[in-house]
């Protein structure tokens, strides 16, 4: 199994831009969620989803949106890109069906707006 | 917002010495899992308590839940370079997680 992983690794954009971060596992869990990293603020969760078609919104996802159109996939979009969306971005993943969750993380995307 | 906060931010000791690590909240939360982070990789699982009072030992790792559900201490007991890292909480409701800001430690050989 490959786990959960993520493209881009390291992305630069200009304020304006728009781009998708791709994340994708092969573990057949049903939640996923994608978490921004900020310096000396832990992870902040953006958007999750508990399954196929569901989609929610978490504690940051203004200028960001999802789909989860198959298990396996959890796009993250931003639609115009801001120098406040600098950050590292984890997309996690684990099972519904057991309590609690046990979350699986990718190895991250680092972007930056200039 | 639920918030986590941890203490001490930051923790440098020397290797075989005992420290303690601590979530505070004041929200309850469902479970409560620490996380442990290398630079440059996402956070691991380190473990989950679920049960008010729980406590958990990983090898040298202890891990204890609030009797209410809202606090917990991550314990490790004669510290070597090797867990040195960024230890992270985060509690759980409603299929939404919340992260403390982290607590970096590190353990000179």
């Amino acid at each position: 199994n490959a786990g959960v992983t993520q493209t881009p690794k390291f992305q630069v954009l200009k304020t304006g831009q728009s781009m998708t971060l791709q994340c994708a596992q092969d573990m057949n869990h049903e939640y996923m969620s994608w978490y921004r990293q900020d310096p000396g603020m832990g992870l902040r969760l953006i958007h999750y989803s508990v399954g196929a078609g569901i989609t929610d919104q978490g504690e940051v996802p203004n200028g960001y949106n999802v789909s989860r159109s198959t298990t396996e996939d959890f796009p993250l979009r931003l639609l115009s890109a801001a120098p406040s969306q600098t950050s590292v971005y984890f997309c996690a993943s684990s099972y519904t069906r057991d309590s609690p969750y046990e979350q699986y993380f990718g190895p991250g995307t680092r972007l930056t707006v200039t | 917002t639920q918030l986590l906060e941890q203490s001490p931010q930051f923790l440098s000791i020397q290797e075989g010495e005992n420290l303690t690590v601590y979530c505070n909240s004041s929200s309850v939360f469902s479970s409560l899992q620490w996380y442990r982070q290398e630079p440059g990789e996402g956070p691991v699982l380190l473990v989950t308590v679920v049960t008010g009072g729980e406590v958990k030992k990983l090898k040298r790792l202890t891990f204890q839940f609030g009797d209410a559900r809202k606090d917990s201490s991550l314990h490790i007991t004669a510290a070597q370079p090797g867990d040195t890292g960024l230890y992270l909480c985060a509690g759980e409701n409603f299929n939404k997680f919340y992260f403390g800001s982290g607590t970096k430690l590190n353990v000179k050989p």
